[in-house]
This record gives C-alpha cells, structure tokens and sequence, in this order.
C-alpha cells in the first residue's frame, strides 16, 4: 500500500518569505500523481498543485513550486513571497495513474505566516 | 468555490442514531468521492462512486453505506452512531482527470 509522510508537523515563515514544506511517499507504481492541497480554518480543500509521475519538469502555479524527485520518492512544496493568506494546513497527496482512484494523504503540515 | 456542494454544514446528533449527508458534485463530474478527517486517523478514503456505480470502498465502516443517484448527487448513511464517529466528511468529485474538488465538509458531532 502507498504511504504519504511529512515529517513537519508545524512550519513558520516571514511574510514575503520563502518556504518548503516537505513530503514523501511509498510506492512500488511507476505511473501516479501527486497533490498539494492546501486546508485554511474555513477547513475547505483547495488544491493548489499536482504533478505527474512521468513528467520531468516540476510543477509552477504562480507563487507555488514543487521539487519532485522521483528516485528519492521526494515531493516538496516552495511557496515564495508568502503572504499572510496562505497560512493554513497542508496535505501532500497521492494517487495512483492505474487502478485505485482515492487520495492517500499525509497528516499534514501546519504553516503560520508571520507579518 | 469548487463548485462541489455538501449539506448540512453541521450536524450534531446523539449516539445511536442516523444520519444523512448529501453532496452535489461539480457539473459534469461523473465520479464522487467521499472522505472522512479525524483527529485520530487524519484525512481517509472512504468510498467512491462512478455515473451510479459504487468503484471503489476504502476504510468505510459496515455501519456506513452510500449511494449516488441518477442525477449524480450522492448520499453517505452513518448509521448506529458512535462517539468516535465525530468528524468532518468531504466529497469531491473529478470528471475522469486526476484531479478531485472537495466540497466544504460536514461536521459531524455525535453527543
């Protein structure tokens, strides 16, 4: 079974800083997507990124980045010039590219931006 | 907003009993998912349905049972309540890419 794991508990980042929250996953797949979703205390699940296993090039959505290594299984997320909106939990997720559909999430990590 | 949309909001109910959640998923989106978060076991799959098919069932509790009608809402039954089935229960909804919307949630407080 995949497993997903962030090992941050807790992040803290100056406003107009650069952060990166880490993850990592199990997997024996060769074919399968990863997620950033992002959890504000409105408590909604907003999806903020996602990169395919056999694409190369890491994936960009304005200030977020991610950093993916596929032979470390690594699958890190950059948020740049933080700002105070994005202080909320992340969750790295995974997903198949075959067979089983759901999200196999890690616990999450809780990132505070400081002004 | 996802476009994907969950009612009630909150739910506080009493140990025992049963209830309802409903989801609409966004238009379009054949496949609903639902999930549970907990404190104790974080974010889990519970059960996924596909144009009115149940495809696939995670962690769901005998307990539990879901549905998705012809106009593709879905319906997630808690049944026999317990304490521990205090959280909060997404749906989401894809249209057949990776992606999933979630839904706001319902919170589930059993008493």
């Amino acid at each position: 079974a995949q497993t997903v794991t962030q090992s941050q508990p807790e992040m803290s980042v100056q406003e107009a800083e650069t952060v990166t929250l880490s993850c990592t996953y199990d997997t024996s797949e060769s074919d399968y997507y990863l997620f950033w979703y992002k959890q504000p205390p409105s408590r909604q699940m907003i999806l903020v990124i996602r990169q395919e296993a056999y694409k190369q090039q890491n994936a960009t959505e304005n200030r977020f980045s991610v950093n993916f290594q596929k032979a470390a299984k690594s699958f890190s997320l950059k948020i740049s010039d933080s700002q105070l909106g994005d202080a909320a939990m992340y969750f790295c997720a995974y997903r198949s590219g075959r067979g089983s559909e759901k999200l196999v999430f890690g616990k999450g990590t809780k990132l505070t931006v400081n002004p | 907003d996802s476009g994907v949309t969950q009612t009630p909001k909150h739910l506080i109910t009493a140990t025992g009993q049963r209830v309802t959640l409903r989801c609409s998923p966004r238009s379009g989106d054949l496949s609903v998912y639902w999930y549970q978060q907990s404190l104790d076991q974080g974010l889990q799959f519970l059960i996924q349905y596909y144009n009115g098919e149940e495809r696939a069932k995670g962690n769901i509790l005998e307990r539990f049972s879901a549905q998705q009608f012809p106009d593709l809402h879905s319906e997630l039954n808690l049944s026999s309540l317990e304490l521990g089935d205090s959280a909060l229960y997404f749906c989401a909804s894809s249209s057949g890419l990776a992606e999933q919307y979630f839904g706001p949630g319902t919170r589930l407080t059993v008493t």
